[in-house]
């Protein structure tokens, strides 16, 4: 299967930081890559699949990449971004998640 | 609007099955596959397994090839999960989600505890 690996494990930042979080793969898997983002004891929420933005999710989240290594950026970041993000792969079965990065308050 | 809704909690003993059902609503049943995802306490996200709504067809996570049956009644528009021979280890928020590759909406997931 194919193992994603998260960089960082988590994040301390301040509001109105630009925030990047990195998302590996262990084969190339395309563009088939989404990212979501969950709060304590919630679903998560889709945010971006092939580095476009799903419905209803703000401009200052953008994605990139393609092959084995992804971003997922946040211009700046607000109160409401705390939370954390999940890169998943549907390139291939199975479907493998990261492990995740918490973006926490400094 | 989309909507998964899926059943309500559960505590099994070791040893036990557990099911869970996400019902869909919002939109065409049979166009879209269903994924179901878990998450143990304080653990990330784990894809399980999922089911073509439209022919039945499956594909597993290799941890749960014999444990995991996924089944779908297109009459209801209904998914179902079930987890046999269920250990502590299946503790655990189980997520239903749609799925168009990526995981679109998502229900609001059912806490399984097994316990003795």
């Amino acid at each position: 299967e194919i193992v994603m690996t998260q960089s960082p494990a988590t994040l301390s930042v301040s509001p109105g930081e630009r925030v990047t979080l990195s998302c590996r793969a262990s084969q190339s898997i395309n563009r088939n890559l989404a990212w979501y983002q969950q709060k304590g004891g919630q679903a998560p929420r889709l945010l971006i699949y092939a580095s476009t933005r799903a419905t209803g999710i703000p401009a200052r989240f953008s994605a990139t990449g393609s092959g084995t290594e992804f971003t997922l950026t946040i211009s700046s970041l607000q109160s409401e971004d705390f939370a954390v993000y999940y890169c998943q792969q549907y390139n291939n079965w199975p479907r493998t998640f990261g492990q995740g990065t918490k973006v926490e308050i400094k | 609007q989309v909507h998964l809704l899926q059943s309500g909690d559960e505590v099994k003993k070791p040893g036990a099955s557990v099911t869970v059902s996400c019902k869909a609503s919002g939109y065409t049943f049979t166009t879209y596959g269903i994924s179901w995802v878990r998450q143990a306490p304080g653990q990330g996200l784990e894809w399980m397994g999922w089911i073509s709504t439209f022919n039945g067809n499956t594909h597993h996570a290799d941890k749960f090839q014999l444990t995991l049956t996924m089944t779908r009644d297109t009459s209801t528009t209904t998914a179902y999960m079930e987890l046999r021979n269920l250990t502590s280890d299946d503790t655990a928020i189980y997520f239903c989600a749609r799925d168009a590759h990526y995981l679109d909406f998502w229900g609001q997931g059912t806490r399984v505890t097994v316990s003795s």
